[in-house]
């Protein structure tokens, strides 16, 4: 059974872009969960996606946005980049509750310049 | 503070040593669950205690759950240099569908 894919691998973006990273889960896996982690805050919850619905939300901006697909793959994009958005952004998929045990992609290196 | 912290944040022991990190919480959990992280790369989930159970065993892994203490312990037995990441503690809050994740612990095996 393939893993949770995460592309691309690494990402160098400018101030002001937006990028989109996307997320494929395990197969038969519907609820994906994306996490961001920095050195300074340690991994932080983004949301989580059953069934094409955002089910949860962290607390960061409206800037950060996600959507999933019938397929359950997932993405999420992030607008008008910061540099404090340079993070592993990490996404992991379980069959159904999102606080059970995850699996996670090796995650997308972002770094805003 | 975080809900979940762990101790110590950097633990650098001899090959065939025991390691021990503990990780203390706030609030009332369903389960505690525990990750490593190689660096720079996605975490691997390593075992799962649910808040009624008090220890579990996986290979040479052992985690104790003390819900009276709010804390938990991961212990790894006769280290290997492989074992050298970060560990992570993940707690399933009541009422919330999402694990939150304490700062870690950064694991050296020297050998």
């Amino acid at each position: 059974k393939a893993g949770v894919t995460q592309t691309p691998r690494y990402l160098i973006k400018t101030r002001g872009q937006q990028v989109t990273l996307s997320c494929s889960p395990i197969s038969g896996h519907r609820s994906v969960s994306w996490y961001q982690q920095t050195p300074g805050q340690g991994l932080q919850f983004l949301f989580e996606y059953f069934s094409e619905t955002q089910r949860n939300k962290g607390n960061f901006p409206g800037r950060f946005s996600g959507r999933q697909f019938s397929n359950s793959r997932s993405e999420m994009n992030v607008s008008t980049l910061e540099l404090g958005d340079s993070a592993l952004y990490l996404c992991a998929s379980t069959r159904d509750e999102p606080n059970e045990k995850l699996f996670f992609g090796s995650g997308t290196q972002l770094s805003v310049l | 503070s975080q809900q979940g912290e762990e101790d110590p944040q950097a633990l650098s022991i001899q090959e065939g040593e025991n390691a021990t990190m503990n990780c203390s919480y706030k609030t009332s959990i369903n389960n505690l669950q525990w990750y490593r992280q190689n660096s720079g790369r996605g975490l691997v989930h390593l075992i799962l205690i649910r808040s009624n159970e008090r220890e579990k065993h996986s290979g040479r892994l052992r985690v104790t759950l003390d819900t009276s203490k709010k804390s938990s312990s991961l212990l790894i037995t006769a280290s290997r240099a492989a074992d050298t990441a970060s560990y992570f503690c993940a707690t399933a809050i009541q009422g919330a569908q999402k694990l939150v994740f304490g700062q870690g612990t950064r694991l050296t095996i020297n050998p």
